[in-house]
């Protein structure tokens, strides 16, 4: 059984903080996705990953994908309050599905 | 603009009663979706779709059905609705194709409370 564990699960910072978020699994997965939610709405995909060792920036959050495709971090830099949110990693498991992870909820205080 | 909705946006219900929730999505998508979250755990996937008359179980099946019998929609029914299955329902589409970034699109959810 494919998992993605996520950590830290709960996550409090003050605004122009960095912070890391990690998703980590036994198995290999051919591309991995992150997602954020916020509350009351459904999850929006931010970005995708595909190849090992693969680095993606999106303003101020910067994805990598691990070199053996069994991990990824999420760094934001400078955290503000509309970082605000749930994040989750899925991974890709068979055709057109993805295996998610158990999510970071993320609090920005201004 | 393509949109995909789900109703009811919240629902009360008794233990033991039949409840259908609905996923209608204007993408034109193949693919579809039902997951639930719950605290600590994530999205789980519970039934999904990859067109018409084709239904598939994912890892939390037990107690729910689907049926698919036309593109825009996938209803989730409980048979018969029990506390454990209290949650949040989400409903996702995505395209058919071998792609490696099958962005799925969300729904806003449906808060499932069962007594």
């Amino acid at each position: 059984t494919q998992l993605l564990e996520q950590s830290p699960q709960f996550l409090s910072i003050q605004e122009g903080e960095n912070l890391t978020v990690y998703c980590n699994s036994s198995s290999v997965f051919s591309s991995l996705q992150w997602y954020r939610q916020e509350p009351g709405e459904g999850p929006v995909l931010l970005v995708t990953v595909v190849t090992g060792g693969e680095v993606k920036k999106l303003k101020r959050l910067t994805f990598q994908f691990g070199d053996a495709r069994k991990d990824s971090s999420l760094h934001i830099t400078a955290a503000q309050p509309g970082d605000t949110g749930l994040y989750l990693c899925a991974g890709a498991s068979g055709t057109y599905k993805y295996i998610f992870g158990t999510g970071t909820r993320l609090k920005v205080l201004a | 603009d393509a949109e995909i909705t789900q109703s009811p946006r919240h629902k009360i219900t008794e233990t033991g009663r039949q409840v259908t929730l609905a996923c209608h999505q204007t993408w034109n998508h193949n693919n579809m979706f039902w997951y639930r979250q719950d605290l600590g755990h994530g999205l789980r996937l519970i039934h999904y779709s990859y067109g018409v008359q084709d239904t598939n179980k994912g890892e939390v099946s037990d107690g729910y059905s689907v049926s698919r019998s036309n593109t825009e929609d996938l209803p989730l029914t409980l048979e018969s609705a029990a506390s454990s299955q209290t949650s949040v329902y989400f409903c996702a589409s995505s395209e058919n194709w071998r792609g490696v970034n099958n962005e799925q699109f969300f729904g806003p959810g449906t808060r499932l409370t069962v007594l």
